[in-house]
């Protein structure tokens, strides 16, 4: 099974705080993405990526940025913590070509003080 | 843009049916999908259908798509307490690099 991994499953940050989330697949897929989940605003989708150096904007990506320097591994960088980015952010992978399989991680709980 | 509605919250009793209600506004979806999240968990894949299709049945699980009125709808037959969950309703355009565009989730708290 694809498995995708993220460091963190709670993290705490001070504001203003440079922030970084890590999330790694293990089945070489080309696609990964980024969404924050909020409750009663499901999953928005921030960055994604849809292969090495490659990375395009979601919906949301005000105050966020991305890197993917090897396939594997996509990060989410909060350049300035703020309160309101307090939330969940899930990471999740597939292959491009398949309409089905995304793959998503646990998620991390990332609290900003 | 694209919009992915559900009710917030369903409340059903352990053995009844339940029913989730979705609509959409992208006519060119061409994958709809049901995702379920426990408590504390990621996103689990239920169940999807295509755009050409009007019915999909994987054991308890029914979904009905009527692509008419953007209206996509998961049955849950013989509810149990542990499909106590939040479940989404998502959509994509298929195999490009489109990513998912989700609902705000439904609540389902099954009362035994």
């Amino acid at each position: 099974d694809v498995k995708v991994t993220q460091s963190s499953r709670y993290l705490v940050k001070r504001t203003g705080e440079k922030v970084f989330l890590e999330c790694v697949q293990d089945m070489d897929h080309e696609n990964m993405f980024w969404y924050r989940q909020d409750p009663g605003l499901g999953l928005r989708l921030i960055y994604f990526s849809y292969d090495v150096k490659m990375k395009e904007k979601g919906d949301i990506p005000e105050g966020y940025s991305v890197s993917r320097e090897k396939k594997e591994r996509f990060s989410l960088i909060l350049e300035s913590a703020s309160t309101n980015q307090t939330s969940m952010y899930l990471c999740a992978s597939r292959i491009t070509g398949t309409g089905v399989g995304y793959t998503f991680g646990s998620g991390t709980r990332l609290t900003v003080v | 843009g694209e919009d992915v509605e559900q009710s917030l919250f369903l409340s059903v009793r352990e053995g009844d049916s339940s029913v989730i209600n979705c609509t959409y506004t992208d006519s060119s979806s061409t994958y709809l999908y049901w995702y379920k999240q426990e408590p504390g968990a990621g996103l689990q894949l239920l169940t999807y259908i295509f755009s050409n299709m009007d019915m999909k049945q994987d054991q308890r699980l029914t979904v009905l798509l009527n692509k008419k009125d953007k209206h996509l709808s998961l049955r849950i037959a013989d509810t149990q307490t542990g499909d106590s969950a939040i479940y989404f309703c998502a959509e994509s355009m298929g195999t490009g690099r489109r990513a998912l565009t989700f609902g705000s989730g439904t609540r389902l708290q099954v009362q035994p």
